[in-house]
């Protein structure tokens, strides 16, 4: 079983949809999460992290349940700018180094 | 502005041949790592280094080598490259209060 499980996607939807992604992790000792995004042939950048209370930030909503191991990201009226790659990340408490999910790919048409 | 770089951005090469991939950052970040990057597989961390002098392997160390003379460079050396080894290969310097990666713009390898 991976560490960090994504669904590939991809996400196909319309601009001004609202579209969510899961992820799931296995080692119940992770300290910290992150979405980060990755355009196509680019690097990862950090987008958000992610904190117990949940945190929003403008369109884009995250959410942390410890308990069921899932993360959650929420991105409101989508815009063709949105699309990309989302990567799940997590960190194990104890290690410095950060797992990163295969992530899931969105596509925002017209 | 604060970044990472890499050199070179795209390389084909033949098995065997030893090629080395620089990586610097100007952040005066003590902790750097490097990733390759492949489908359906995400982001695996090959070596990561907390300070200058100190290396260590990360999940697929198999086929590199790494050095960190100085605290801004971290070059990822391919001392016989093989054609499992083509990849997408990134650098990252991380930020010790917010945990942040900060990636170079990635070295598209290509070994034939």
């Amino acid at each position: 079983r991976k560490e960090v499980e994504q669904d590939p996607g991809p996400f196909n939807v319309p601009e001004g949809a609202t579209v969510a992604f899961n992820c799931t992790y296995s080692n119940s000792a992770s300290q910290s999460f992150f979405w980060y995004r990755q355009d196509c042939r680019k690097e990862p950048k950090l987008l958000m992290s992610v904190y117990s209370s949940g945190n929003e930030d403008g369109r884009f909503t995250a959410q942390l349940n410890r308990a069921s191991q899932y993360i959650s990201l929420l991105i409101r009226d989508s815009k063709l700018s949105d699309s990309a790659t989302y990567l799940c990340v997590v960190k194990p408490r104890g290690y410095n180094k950060l797992i990163f999910g295969a992530g899931t790919r969105l596509a925002v048409h017209p | 502005e604060a970044q990472v770089t890499q050199n070179p951005r795209y390389l084909i090469t033949v098995t065997g041949k030893k090629l080395t991939v620089t990586c610097s950052q100007n952040m005066n970040h003590e902790y750097m790592s490097w990733y390759r990057q492949d489908p359906g597989l995400g982001l695996r961390q090959i070596y990561y280094s907390m300070n200058v002098e100190v290396t260590d392997k990360g999940d697929v160390p198999e086929g590199y080598k790494v050095s960190r003379k100085e605290k801004r460079n971290f070059p990822l050396i391919l001392e016989s490259p093989s054609p499992n080894q083509t990849s997408l290969y990134f650098c990252a310097s991380v930020s010790p209060l917010a945990d942040t990666q900060y990636f170079g713009p990635g070295t598209r390898l290509t070994v034939l």
